[in-house]
């Protein structure tokens, strides 16, 4: 079975420093990790996707997430929190590809401060 | 790129009414949509994924006779809410599997209040 963990349901910044969400997954077989964003009363925007090609992958909005399986973690960083980065941050898992079913961790709201 | 609709976006029923929530693919076909529901300030939990031209696989847990799922054609897939109850107040979401590009779409939601 296939699952994530979202280390911390609120995360607080200041805008200028950096952003750090953590997650962690578990699989028994290769996963297709994402990161998804969701601004409030809206649908999901994909922020990033892990596809076992770089373990490094870029994101919209400046947004990378570092795929370690030895740690079995996929957290998403920015260098620089702006304003409009507030909102809610899901990290998903497929096991099979990145069209079929993901399971979604718990979310992270971001909220940045002045 | 790709868009999903969600009609409607939000709304309001009685208790004891259906609901009927339909998923669009606007530019691309879908042989396959998932629906989601979302409690507030939780994650997306998947209720079933919907194959078009036959039967929807439900979710362990999830009521196949009270969430009614049919997709009928490429680009639709509707989800409708039976005798809906204010516990089945939530915000559904829809997504749609683009198969030529192995990447899934969300749609934007919809709100659903039942009093």
């Amino acid at each position: 079975a296939q699952s994530v963990t979202q280390l911390g349901s609120h995360v607080s910044v200041s805008e200028g420093a950096l952003v750090l969400l953590r997650c962690n997954y578990s699989s028994s077989v290769p996963p297709y990790l994402f990161w998804y964003v969701q601004y409030p009363n809206q649908g999901l925007q994909l922020l990033l996707k892990y596809t076992s090609a770089a373990t490094l992958v870029k994101g919209i909005n400046g947004f990378e997430a570092e795929f370690k399986k030895s740690e079995t973690s996929f957290h998403l960083t920015k260098p620089s929190a702006h304003m409009s980065d507030a909102a809610e941050y899901f990290c998903a898992v497929s096991p099979y590809s990145s069209a079929s079913k993901i399971i979604f961790g718990s979310g992270t709201r971001l909220s940045i401060r002045p | 790129g790709a868009v999903v609709s969600q009609h409607p976006s939000r709304v309001i029923c009685k208790s004891g009414t259906s609901v009927k929530i339909e998923c669009r693919s606007l530019d691309f076909q879908a042989t396959t949509m998932f629906w989601y529901r979302q409690f507030p300030k939780q994650s997306l939990m998947l209720m079933a994924t919907s194959n078009e031209g036959s039967k929807a696989t439900y979710e362990q847990g999830v009521e196949k006779d009270k969430f009614l799922i049919n997709h009928a054609s490429l680009t639709l897939s509707t989800l409708t809410v039976t005798s809906a109850h204010p516990e089945d107040s939530s915000f559904y979401i829809c997504s749609a599997r683009d198969s030529y590009q192995e990447t899934q779409y969300f749609g934007p939601g919809t709100r659903l209040l039942v009093l």
